[in-house]
């Protein structure tokens, strides 16, 4: 069975800082990866998705994410971070024999000081 | 927009109480999981369907059984509650197909069990 981490549970960093939070899965299969994220009292909403071609996937809000398969990596990334993007974020993967099934990593909570 | 609603954002339970969860969804979508969310645990699959009467167990379905009487609804059960049912349970549905598609989550209901 697959599974993902996430290393870092939290993070805190001044508005205008770079994010880079890192996500590693074990599945050496075909996978589709995504990035989640619960900005605080809402609902878990897809932040950006890789599925094939570009390893360098784009989301809303200015995030993104590089597939690196020789690291079976997906870290997610944004150059400049701004308070209202304190929320936990979940890197979750789908192997291509999984079906229906994502499996989420433990997520990262993020807190962005104004 | 895809719209996933349960039944109570906030509940309070005693131990050995029969407990329901609601999750109702409004685009006719196939599949409907059940995760509980925990910190550090990020979501983990309790259980899915992907038809009326059909369900699967997921990672952790011990203490929990589901019914799928009607497509749009899928209730979690908790059969006897226990204090380490004490959670976040999220729900969370997605349209059928070959492909990997997107899952629409629900609010959450946070679920404390004294």
């Amino acid at each position: 069975a697959q599974s993902v981490s996430q290393h870092n549970h939290h993070v805190i960093l001044s508005e205008a800082a770079s994010l880079e939070l890192g996500c590693n899965y074990s599945y050496g299969g075909t996978v589709n990866l995504f990035w989640y994220v619960q900005y605080p009292g809402q609902h878990l909403q897809l932040l950006l998705k890789y599925f094939s071609g570009d390893p360098l996937v784009k989301g809303i809000k200015g995030f993104e994410a590089e597939f690196i398969k020789s690291k079976f990596s997906f870290n997610l990334r944004k150059p400049s971070v701004q308070w209202s993007d304190t929320a936990e974020y979940f890197c979750a993967v789908n192997a291509y024999n999984a079906g229906n099934m994502l499996t989420f990593g433990g997520g990262t909570r993020l807190m962005v000081k104004p | 927009d895809v719209k996933v609603t349960q039944s109570s954002r906030y509940l309070v339970k005693r131990t050995g109480e029969k407990v329901f969860l609601e999750c109702v969804q409004d685009m006719d979508h196939e599949n409907m999981f059940w995760y509980r969310q925990d910190p550090g645990l990020g979501l983990r699959l309790i259980y899915f369907s992907y038809d009326v009467k059909m369900k699967e167990k997921g990672d952790i379905p011990e203490g929990y059984s589901v019914s799928r009487e009607k497509k749009e609804r899928f209730s979690l059960i908790l059969e006897s509650a226990s204090t380490n049912q004490t959670s976040m349970y999220l729900c969370a549905s997605r349209a059928g197909g070959s492909d990997y598609i997107e899952q629409f989550f629900g609010p959450g209901t946070r679920l404390t069990v004294l």
